[in-house]
């Protein structure tokens, strides 16, 4: 059975800090996908990026970036930088190969507060 | 529309009483899912929807639980004489395609008192 561990419970950061997020997943499948959602307080999940299994390419989008290593099973997101608009929960997720209903398991999700 | 819209936002209720929470997805998305937070949780999947497909019901957490999706669009979510361990946030989230970023809806925060 799929599993997602975020072990880190809360966060907090003085703006401008870099600050990593961990993510770490097990899986039997060798076809899956790796998520990071984010929950602001205002309480709708954004979506913030997909990775498939097939792809280990480091990827950056402004302040973020996403480092995905499968010799160590981990999807870690650091934003760089933070902001007080960074405040919010993450969460990281894993979709299955298709065929079991591609539901997205949870992480328990990181709150990261970032402070003025 | 234009996101997954859900309906109430808030819902106060007493113990025993049945609720219906609605989504209405994003047209055009095959796949509709919902999922349940509660306080301090993380997300637990409840019901999967899949076209003209039979639901995957494996997440419901027992039978008071059901869940229904008309004409391959807007699903309800039942919950029969509610428990207040039932109080939690229930999202919906649509996707046009199983590997796609699932749109999530704002979501129904369920109080049972």
């Amino acid at each position: 059975a799929q599993k997602v561990t975020q072990a880190q419970t809360e966060i907090s950061v003085v703006e401008k800090e870099d600050v990593t997020l961990d993510c770490v997943y097990e899986t039997r499948d060798t076809t899956y996908y790796l998520f990071w959602y984010k929950q602001p307080p205002s309480g709708e999940l954004v979506f913030l990026i997909r990775r498939n299994s097939f792809d280990e390419q480091n990827e950056i989008s402004g302040r973020y970036s996403w480092n995905f290593q499968k010799s160590t099973s981990s999807f870690n997101f650091t934003i760089t930088a933070s902001q007080v608009v960074d405040s919010a929960v993450y969460f990281c997720a894993l979709s299955e190969d298709e065929t079991s209903g591609s539901r997205l398991t949870f992480g328990e999700g990181t709150q990261l507060t970032v402070n003025p | 529309g234009a996101g997954v819209s859900q309906s109430p936002s808030n819902k106060v209720t007493e113990k025993g009483k049945d609720v219906e929470l609605r989504c209405d997805p994003i047209s055009g998305h095959t796949a509709l899912y919902w999922y349940r937070q509660s306080l301090g949780q993380g997300l637990e999947f409840l019901i999967y929807f899949q076209g003209n497909s039979a639901p995957d019901k494996s997440g419901l957490p027992s039978d008071r639980f059901s869940a229904e999706r008309t004409g391959g669009s807007v699903s309800t979510l039942t919950i029969q004489r509610t428990q207040q361990e039932d109080s939690a946030v229930y999202l919906c989230a649509s996707t046009r395609q199983w590997d796609y970023g699932y749109t999530f809806g704002s979501g129904t925060r369920l109080t049972v008192v």
